[in-house]
């Protein structure tokens, strides 16, 4: 069975305090790690897919990164704005692509 | 470009009713994927639909059903509704059973 932990589950930062975030996960033949963006009571916004261990992706602040085992979102500088849910995804194995979710980690940049 | 729509935005029901909810794809999308998201959970699979046969299903129960027209949007009913019901259901649309997916905005069930 495809599992997807994230850590930690919050975090809170000043703004300009950058971190890294966790997504750790267990699955047979990654097709591909997915990071969402989430704000309250909206849907999932997409970020990046990684296909392969070594592969990094950049946009704006945020950069993510893929082992063989997890993927880290790195987050540089962060500003108010950048405050949401972020969640790791994994979609493996052949035929209909399902994507299987961590719980996400909840991020808060005070100004 | 149109985005992932999805309808009604909220929804009060109460137990044993039954409720439908709508999704329209973003515009070239012919696969349509629903999951529920309980309050500080991450999304769940329940369902996928494409060229309007379901190609997959999530541990959900057979009160859990949907549909896909033609012109690629879909539908999720829910009968005999029950309180754990409750949840925020998101449509999400890709171009393929294996491509990118964009999610809608949700809809917010309540079940009394």
């Amino acid at each position: 069975e495809d599992q997807v932990t994230q850590s930690p589950e919050a975090l809170r930062l000043q703004e300009g305090e950058s971190s890294s975030l966790n997504c750790s996960y267990t699955v047979s033949g990654l097709r591909g790690l997915f990071w969402y963006r989430q704000d309250p009571g909206k849907g999932p916004e997409f970020l990046f897919t990684l296909y392969s261990a070594g592969e990094e992706k950049e946009k704006e602040r945020l950069k993510a990164t893929l082992t063989k085992k997890e993927s880290f979102l790195h987050i540089t500088a962060p500003k108010p704005e950048d405050s949401a849910t972020y969640l790791c995804a994994v979609q493996a194995g052949s035929g209909y692509s399902t994507l299987t979710f961590g719980k996400g980690t909840m991020l808060l940049v005070s100004p | 470009e149109t985005g992932v729509t999805q309808s009604p935005t909220h929804l009060i029901k109460t137990r044993g009713q039954q409720v439908t909810l709508r999704c329209s794809s973003q515009s070239g999308h012919n696969t349509v994927s629903w999951y529920q998201q309980a309050l500080g959970q991450g999304p769940q699979f329940i369902f996928q639909y494409y060229r309007e046969e379901e190609n997959g299903r999530g541990n959900f129960p057979p009160r859990f059903s949907g549909l896909q027209f033609p012109n690629y949007s879909s539908e999720l009913n829910v009968n005999a509704l029950e309180l754990d019901d409750s949840a925020l259901y998101l449509c999400a649309s890709s171009l393929g059973t294996g491509g990118t997916q964009y999610f809608g905005p949700g809809t917010r069930l309540l079940v009394l």
